[in-house]
């Protein structure tokens, strides 16, 4: 069965410290990989997506993910995060060729002052 | 069930009809949000519920689309006058509250305009 794990519930983090939010997938076919951003009373936010190609894939905001087919991994990160980078993240795959979203459950990134 | 429930699961329509989507959120759930998805993209913020109001309402595409909640629970999608890029994947989610909670998901309404 496809899986998305998301390791990491919360991260703590200082502002202007980087950070890399981990995700990895399990799936027995390729997979279109996503990361979403959700903000206080909003809805999930698209910050980045790998289709194809270059496995490093940069996003809104500053954020980078890089896909790791070796490794299964498609972590996100950003060298330098601010206050307004408190959110909750959430990795996501979609099997190829299909809508079928399946969803991690989500890191929580704190950013302190 | 004690599920994100929506109907239809599939919609085949013409163009130019409207069409009604259906959310039942998990009971008690006080967020609900809808949701686009084309094939083989990401997820298309449309609109947000907290309770029966909607504090946002500038993702959803167009002045065809519309959404509606009564008694903090049920949910309809409308699209008024149906494009054939109005074909997508309809999806429904509701969480306890608005921010650091997971959210729920329904299976979702394939929309088919023909």
């Amino acid at each position: 069965a496809q899986s998305v794990t998301q390791l990491d519930s919360q991260v703590p983090v200082f502002e202007e410290a980087p950070v890399e939010l981990r995700c990895n997938y399990s799936s027995s076919v390729s997979v279109y990989l996503f990361w979403y951003v959700q903000y206080p009373n909003q809805g999930l936010q698209l910050l980045l997506k790998y289709l194809s190609g270059s496995t490093l894939v940069k996003g809104i905001n500053g954020f980078e993910a890089e896909f790791n087919k070796s490794q299964t991994s498609f972590h996100l990160r950003k060298p330098s995060v601010h206050i307004s980078d408190t959110a909750e993240y959430f990795c996501a795959v979609i099997l190829y060729n299909t809508d079928k979203l399946i969803f991690g459950t989500g890191t929580r990134l704190q950013v302190f002052p | 069930g004690a599920g994100v429930s929506q109907s239809p699961s599939n919609k085949v329509t013409e163009k130019g009809k409207d069409v009604e989507l259906r959310c039942d959120p998990i009971s008690g759930h006080t967020a609900l949000y809808w949701y686009r998805q084309r094939l083989g993209q990401g997820l298309e913020f449309l609109i947000y519920f907290q309770g029966n109001s909607a504090p946002d309402k500038s993702g959803l595409p167009s002045d065809r689309f519309s959404a509606e909640r009564t008694g903090e629970s049920v949910s309809t999608l409308t699209i008024q006058r149906t494009q054939q890029e109005d074909s997508a994947v309809y999806l429904c989610a509701s969480s306890s509250e608005s921010f650091n909670q997971p959210q729920h998901f329904g299976d979702g309404t394939r929309l088919s305009i023909l």
